[in-house]
């Protein structure tokens, strides 16, 4: 079955750019999705089919996927923006998350 | 404005079963697909399963196949999930997600979740 893989934590400094990566086989041939999910809330969706911010979302936060890395990107990162975050595809009728990234802001 | 709301969620026994609900507002619930989303405590996000907007279509995890099943009703701008013979690895915190319309399958809409707990 498809796995994909994400680093257990990053950390940012305050104001610098985070990267969060999630890595699949031929991941760039997919839609990748991200949540955030902030402490004792539920996930919100950051980004959809690779790169599109829903509306009301910062466009501090920006995608890629190409080969097999897909890359979250939080620029002049706030304290706001620590919370877990999770990418997620679809293969073969099964919807995959990724086990998730802790970002924190130092 | 969009709403989706959990409810059923509790302690069960082992071997027990339960039935979540999700009451949705604010969207035209029979056009869109609805999936269920677990969260263990402590851990990340699971996919449980999801339904087409006309019911006709419907995927499992391997985690709930034969145990869990994902009904809707569509005059009651309701979704359903069954979940039999509870362990507890199925203790989590349930959420019921709207999937978006964009050729893609993302979840842009989540409810605050509905927390099950399998205990004796």
């Amino acid at each position: 079955s498809y796995e994909v893989t994400q680093p257990l934590s990053v950390s940012v400094a305050l104001g610098q750019t985070a990267r969060i990566t999630c890595g699949g086989e031929s991941i760039g041939f997919k839609n990748v999705e991200w949540y955030q999910q902030r402490p004792g809330q539920a996930p919100l969706l950051v980004i959809y089919r690779d790169n599109n911010r829903p509306s009301g979302i910062t466009d501090r936060i920006s995608a890629s996927n190409s080969g097999n890395l897909a890359t979250l990107t939080i620029s002049r990162a706030q304290a706001g923006d620590e919370a877990d975050y999770y990418c997620q595809v679809w293969d073969s009728n099964t919807l995959i998350f990724g086990g998730g990234t802790n970002l924190t802001v130092l | 404005q969009v709403q989706v709301v959990e409810s059923g969620g509790g302690v069960v026994q082992p071997g027990g079963s339960l039935r979540l609900s999700c009451e949705t507002s604010g969207f035209t619930f029979s056009a869109y697909s609805m999936h269920w989303v677990r969260q263990a405590p402590g851990g990340g996000l699971q996919w449980v399963g999801l339904v087409s907007s006309d019911g006709s279509e419907k995927y499992y995890a391997d985690s709930g196949k034969g145990r869990f099943t994902i009904s809707r009703d569509n005059y009651k701008n309701s979704l359903y999930l069954q979940m039999t013979r509870l362990t507890a690895e199925d203790t989590a915190v349930y959420y019921c997600t709207r999937e978006g319309t964009y050729g893609a399958r993302y979840l842009d809409v989540w409810g605050r979740g509905s927390l099950v707990t399998v205990s004796s």
